[in-house]
């Protein structure tokens, strides 16, 4: 089946300084890549859909220039949080889209846990 | 806009059935999937209803009435190990790419 690969797993960085956060989908072509975020013991909630070769619709309150998302190819999506701080913290999903039959289509990386400090 | 009602806790008994409801609000619907999430782990899809009816997939099913707006996920046979957090998800176009948008999630506890 369909595999996201999400790294890294996790990650502790200063406050102020930028995190990198890979998505790729490893055996299909994703035009559409989802990134959602999840505090604890709350539900995942979208922070924007990229699209390949074109820039990122974010959700509403989702700061554009805070998270960068390139999706360059049809098999890597990036999501970078610039200058993070503590509320920040979080764990980040991407998910891919593929037309599976019976699926509805979504898988998702293992999520990237962050924390500033 | 979108939304989804599920119960926010669900107790049930090692071996016993447990359902789950999903009720939702959206603008377009393509879809309603259901995912497992265990603590500090990534949502795991679990299934998915497109028309109405049940759909069986071994000690899980979800059923859909989309003239109800209205859904339920089914597990039978509880084990331990089915101690997790359940989201129903419905599938709406937005700007074009379909997106999930999720429920605040059911905290099912099995107990011996």
């Amino acid at each position: 089946g369909a595999v996201v690969s999400q790294h890294p797993s996790w990650v502790i960085c200063k406050s102020g300084t930028s995190v990198k956060i890979e998505c790729r989908s490893l055996d299909f072509q994703a035009t559409t890549m989802f990134w959602y975020r999840q505090f604890p013991k709350q539900s995942l909630m979208l922070m924007a859909t990229s699209n390949e070769g074109s820039k990122a619709t974010y959700e509403q309150g989702v700061e554009k220039d805070k998270f960068l998302i390139n999706h360059a190819s049809l098999t890597l999506s990036t999501l970078t949080v610039t200058s993070a701080h503590p509320e920040d913290s979080s764990f980040y999903i991407c998910s891919a889209r593929e037309w599976l039959r019976g699926t509805g289509g979504y898988t998702f990386g293992s999520g990237t846990r962050l924390t500033v400090v | 806009g979108q939304s989804l009602e599920q119960p926010s806790e669900v107790t049930a008994v090692e071996g016993a059935i447990v359902q789950i409801n999903c009720t939702y609000q959206t603008s377009g619907f393509y879809g309603l999937s259901w995912y497992q999430q265990h603590d500090g782990g990534a949502p795991t899809f679990l299934s998915y209803n497109a028309l109405d009816g049940l759909e069986e997939t071994g000690r899980f099913s979800s059923f859909l009435s989309r003239s109800d707006s209205y859904g339920y996920l089914l597990l039978q046979e509880l084990q331990m190990k089915d101690s997790a957090s359940y989201f129903c998800a419905v599938r709406d176009s937005g700007a074009g790419s379909y997106q999930l948008t999720f429920g605040k999630g059911t905290k099912l506890s099995v107990i011996p």
